[in-house]
């Protein structure tokens, strides 16, 4: 159980044009999912927490009018990066809260390459 | 700051030894903590959790955790080349969703 999907699970796109990602929880409803994103050799960087049907909550120094984050359903949530350069190609993650036991559950991220 | 600290490492044990991964954490008040491991080019996937002090066991998985220490580690038995892999120490937050996680400590298992 708690499992999480991503799609698509690598991008490569060029520069100015806008990649949507997809995370799904596929057999648990997520009311919380988070973005994260991690550059080689680096930490996780939480982007934003995303909740069903309110907007979402951007950390400190991410552009939320760049990284559009939609919580549409229970199960999905998108994160749409706009106008991507490449210094946007990074690995992304989300995650989903399972309730039950307050555990964060990852999806198996994208790779972003902007050229 | 809310923060979780790690020994980045690496750590390196051989083949069979118990594996000894360590983390502290800032907010006294967190009631819940997590143990991930991740690959590299993966994901994070989770290993355990814990929520009161003591031990937890889970295989060869040992969660330990000390809140009046502010102190969490995890211990690996009969640790294998494919235990290798960046061990993430993660705290929920007090009052809020967020977990924070640790920079995590590198592990390598010699065979």
């Amino acid at each position: 159980g708690a499992v999480v999907s991503q799609h698509p699970s690598w991008v490569i796109c060029k520069s100015g044009t806008s990649v949507k990602i997809e995370c799904r929880s596929l057999d648990f409803q997520a009311t919380t999912m988070f973005w994260y994103r991690q550059f080689p050799k680096q930490s996780l960087m939480l982007m934003a927490t995303s909740n069903e049907g309110s907007k979402a909550t951007y950390e400190q120094g991410v552009e939320k009018d760049k990284f559009l984050i939609n919580h549409a359903s229970l199960t999905l949530s998108t994160l749409t990066v706009t106008s991507a350069h490449p210094e946007d190609s990074s690995f992304y993650i989300c995650s989903a809260r399972y309730v039950d036991t307050d555990t964060q559950y990852f999806g198996p991220g994208t790779r972003l390459t902007v050229l | 700051q809310k923060e979780v600290e790690q020994n980045s490492g690496p750590l390196s044990v051989p083949e069979g030894a118990i594996a000894s991964l360590n983390c502290t954490y800032s907010d006294r008040g967190s009631q819940s903590f997590f143990w991930y491991r991740q690959y590299s080019g993966k994901s994070p996937e989770l290993i355990m959790f814990i929520y009161s002090n003591g031990d937890k066991e889970d295989g060869r998985f040992t969660a330990q955790l000390n809140k009046a220490s502010q102190y969490v580690s995890l211990l690996i038995r009969d640790s294998q080349p494919s235990d290798s892999a960046t061990y993430l120490c993660a705290v929920k937050e007090t009052g809020g969703f967020k977990t924070i996680f640790g920079a995590g400590t590198r592990l390598f298992v010699k065979a």
